[in-house]
C-alpha cells in the first residue's frame, strides 16, 4: 500500500445519496484505476485515468464518474448510491501503461443502505 | 467473461510444505503475468510477475513457472508458514489490448 492512500476507508450511505471516493498517491505515476471487488466477481474495472483530465471507462462504469485534477488524487463518485453499489473499492497505480504491474491501495469498504 | 481463471477455489496446506496454486489462461497473446497475494481487509500485493518470454522466475520462497504450451500459470510458495494464509490471484497483460485481466483467487490456509 505504500504510496497510495484512500479515503475514507469505511463509510456507510443512504440509497441516493451522492458518494466520493478519494484516492492518492504519492508516485507520481501516470495511470489511475477504480476497481470494485465482490464476492463470485474479482476485480472489475470502474473506470480508470491516463493522466490529468484524461479518463475512461471500464467494464461495469454505470452508476459511476471520475475525476483527476492533479496527477496525485483520482476521484471516484457515485452521484445517487444504490445498494447494489455496495461493495469494497480499490484504487490502483501503475507508470508504464495500462498492462504493466499495478499497484493498490488499502480499499474503501462501502455499505449502502 | 475473464480468460483468466483459478484450478481449485480453496487450498489448504501443513505448516512448513510447499504450496502450487494454479492458474490457467486462454489468451495466447498474452505476455506478462502477475501473481497478487490479498490477506483479508486489505488491498492486493503484488508477489512476482513473469514475462513471456520466460519459463521460471524465483523470488524469495515463491517461484512462479510459466507453461506456454498448456497456458498455465503456477505459484510455488516453499515452506508455507502461517503469515501466506491468503487469497491469491493471477492476472494477465493481453498483449495489444493493453490491460490486465484478473482470476478470481485461491483461498490458501494453512494448518498448523
Amino acid at each position: 500500500d505504500a504510496g497510495i492512500t484512500q479515503s475514507p476507508r469505511h463509510k456507510v450511505t443512504e440509497t441516493g445519496t451522492p458518494v466520493t471516493l478519494r484516492c492518492h498517491q504519492t508516485e507520481n505515476h501516470r495511470y489511475m484505476y477504480w476497481y470494485r471487488q465482490d464476492p463470485g466477481h474479482g476485480l472489475r474495472l470502474i473506470h480508470y485515468s491516463y493522466g490529468v483530465k484524461d479518463t475512461d471507462k471500464g467494464e461495469v462504469s454505470d452508476g459511476y464518474s471520475v475525476s483527476r485534477s492533479k496527477t496525485e488524487d483520482f476521484l471516484l463518485t457515485l452521484e445517487s448510491a444504490t445498494s447494489s453499489q455496495t461493495s469494497v473499492y480499490f484504487c490502483a497505480i501503475s507508470g508504464a501503461s495500462r498492462g504493466e504491474t499495478q499497484y493498490f491501495g488499502p480499499g474503501t469498504r462501502l455499505l449502502v443502505l | 467473461g475473464e480468460s483468466v481463471g483459478l484450478h481449485l477455489p480453496t487450498l489448504s496446506v501443513q505448516e512448513g510444505d510447499n504450496s502450487i496454486i494454479n492458474c490457467a489462461y486462454s489468451n495466447s497473446a498474452s505476455d506478462y503475468f502477475i501473481w497478487y497475494k490479498q490477506e483479508s481487509g486489505k488491498g492486493p500485493q503484488f508477489i512476482i510477475d513473469i514475462r513471456s518470454n520466460m519459463d521460471k522466475r524465483q523470488g524469495q520462497r515463491v517461484t512462479v513457472l510459466l507453461n506456454k504450451t498448456v497456458k498455465h500459470l503456477s505459484l510455488q510458495i516453499a515452506a508455507t508458514q502461517p503469515g501466506d494464509s491468503a487469497v491469491y490471484f493471477c492476472a494477465e497483460n493481453i498483449e495489444g489490448a493493453q490491460k490486465l485481466v484478473f482470476g478470481q483467487g485461491t483461498r490458501l490456509t494453512i494448518n498448523p
